[in-house]
């Protein structure tokens, strides 16, 4: 299957900071990806959905100037995660779809465990 | 609204046997497609096996099959044969044939006992 790559796999942040986290498509292009976050023993809960050259499209309640999409490529979807607190600590998972007809699935990255301290 | 649900918060196996975890899911649309998904420590996603919602023939990847029921929008996952590298939590999802989106259930931890 498709390879979607995502950097970095672990991040330690201060407080107040920005990180980001970079998601790639290795051998197809995404016109689309996702952006997720889990909590422990939860389910996925999408933030939001990027398709390449357009804003970002976020879910109710995310915020947008916290959680900074960009998906300049057909290949990169980057979050920014400003000013970052303990409560932004979480998994954030990124995945794309490749497309490939009407029968596409979506590919995951390996995930970012991001602990603000 | 699009749900899915999966009542099963954790199910354990003995190795060698057969498990089937429960899905079940809300959609006004009849043109959809549903997934199974499966979560090792890992972390990483790892798609299990896939249907088509317009498709009768029910799915089956190797130890690994469904049992689709359109009418009673039930997908449940039959892994026979079980084995210690089947542990891991196995989400459900969906997504409509005209959308973007998946919609995923709560998960089902599974647990395979030596």
């Amino acid at each position: 299957g498709a390879v979607v790559s995502q950097h970095p796999s672990r991040v330690i942040c201060k407080s107040g900071t920005s990180v980001k986290i970079e998601c790639r498509s290795l051998d197809f292009q995404a016109t689309t990806m996702f952006w997720y976050r889990q909590f422990p023993k939860q389910s996925l809960m999408l933030m939001a959905t990027s398709n390449e050259g357009s804003k970002a499209t976020y879910e109710q309640g995310v915020e947008k100037d916290k959680f900074l999409i960009n998906h300049a490529s057909l290949t990169l979807s980057t979050l920014t995660v400003t000013s970052a607190h303990p409560e932004d600590s979480s998994f954030y998972i990124c995945s794309a779809r490749e497309q490939r007809g009407p029968n596409t699935e979506a590919f995951f990255g390996q995930g970012t465990r991001l602990t603000v301290v | 609204a699009q749900t899915v649900t999966q009542s099963q918060p954790e199910m354990s196996v003995q190795e060698a046997e057969t498990v089937t975890l429960s899905c079940t899911y809300d959609t006004s649309e009849s043109d959809y497609y549903l997934f199974w998904y499966k979560q090792p420590p890992s972390r990483q996603m790892i798609l299990v096996i896939r249907q088509e919602a317009y498709k009768q023939q029910n799915a089956t990847e190797n130890r690994f099959s469904v049992n689709f029921q359109k009418a009673a929008k039930s997908f449940s996952l039959k892994i026979s044969d079980s084995q210690l590298g089947d542990a891991a939590m196995y989400f459900c999802a969906y997504r409509l044939n005209t959308g973007n989106q998946f919609y995923f259930g709560t998960g089902t931890s599974l647990t395979v006992i030596p």
